[in-house]
């Protein structure tokens, strides 16, 4: 079985301001690791993806995550925020049979000006 | 290039009735998914087709089912509607390796809002 815990429900930063939103996992096996972001009234979009290769992934619009066996974690970070990123933020593991996606319950990441 | 649409947008039902809810992947696509949203949470899977025949299948009652079409589009069904159905549904497609969903990124649509009274 696997899952993902995201540790706040809600994070507010200041524009211009480091962002991190924190995610656990727990998987039976090797993981593989997503971070997607639902703007109001739009699909989700893929940020980033971790599948075993470099455990510092790059994703789209400035974000990065870091594998850490270890501590079971995939944080998503950001150095500096920006209004647009203001949105909800699911971290994602692949899912039974690798054919379904678990998501987590989701992080409200707002932008303060 | 249009991306996935889902059809319709908002919808409003009472308990009992019967919903159907529409998707057309992106072209070239063969494998739609669907993930059941409620407010607050975020999306649980429910079903995966490809090539017009279920893959996986998350713990949902069998009052909802689907099927895939010769065109790839798909349709999500749901018998006997219950005040807890009320959540965003969302498909999601991508070209369609029969394995695993890992390696193949998934593209989604902006959903059907469904509301049960």
């Amino acid at each position: 079985a696997q899952s993902v815990t995201q540790l706040d429900s809600h994070v507010s930063v200041s524009e211009g301001t480091p962002v991190l939103l924190r995610c656990n996992y727990s998987s039976s096996y090797s993981p593989s690791l997503f971070w997607y972001v639902q703007h109001p009234n739009k699909g989700l979009q893929l940020l980033l993806k971790y599948t075993s290769a470099a455990t510092l992934v790059k994703g789209i619009n400035g974000f990065e995550a870091e594998f850490k066996k270890s501590e079971t974690s995939f944080h998503l970070t950001k150095p500096s925020a920006h209004m647009s990123d203001a949105a909800e933020y699911f971290c994602v593991v692949s899912g039974a049979g690798r054919r379904a996606l678990t998501f987590g319950s989701g992080t409200r990441l707002q932008v303060q000006p | 290039d249009a991306g996935v649409t889902q059809s319709p947008t908002h919808l409003i039902k009472t308990r009992g009735q019967h919903v159907t809810l529409r998707c057309s992947p992106i072209s070239g696509h063969k494998s739609v998914s669907w993930y059941q949203q409620v407010l607050g949470q975020g999306p649980q899977f429910i079903f995966q087709y490809y090539e017009k025949e279920e893959r996986g299948r998350g713990n949902f009652p069998d009052r909802f089912s689907a099927r895939q079409f010769p065109n790839y589009s798909s349709e999500l069904n749901v018998n006997a509607l219950l005040l807890g159905d009320s959540a965003l549904y969302l498909c999601a497609s991508r070209p369609g390796v029969q394995g695993d969903a890992t390696n193949e990124k998934l593209f989604f649509g902006s959903g059907t809002q469904l509301s049960v009274l």
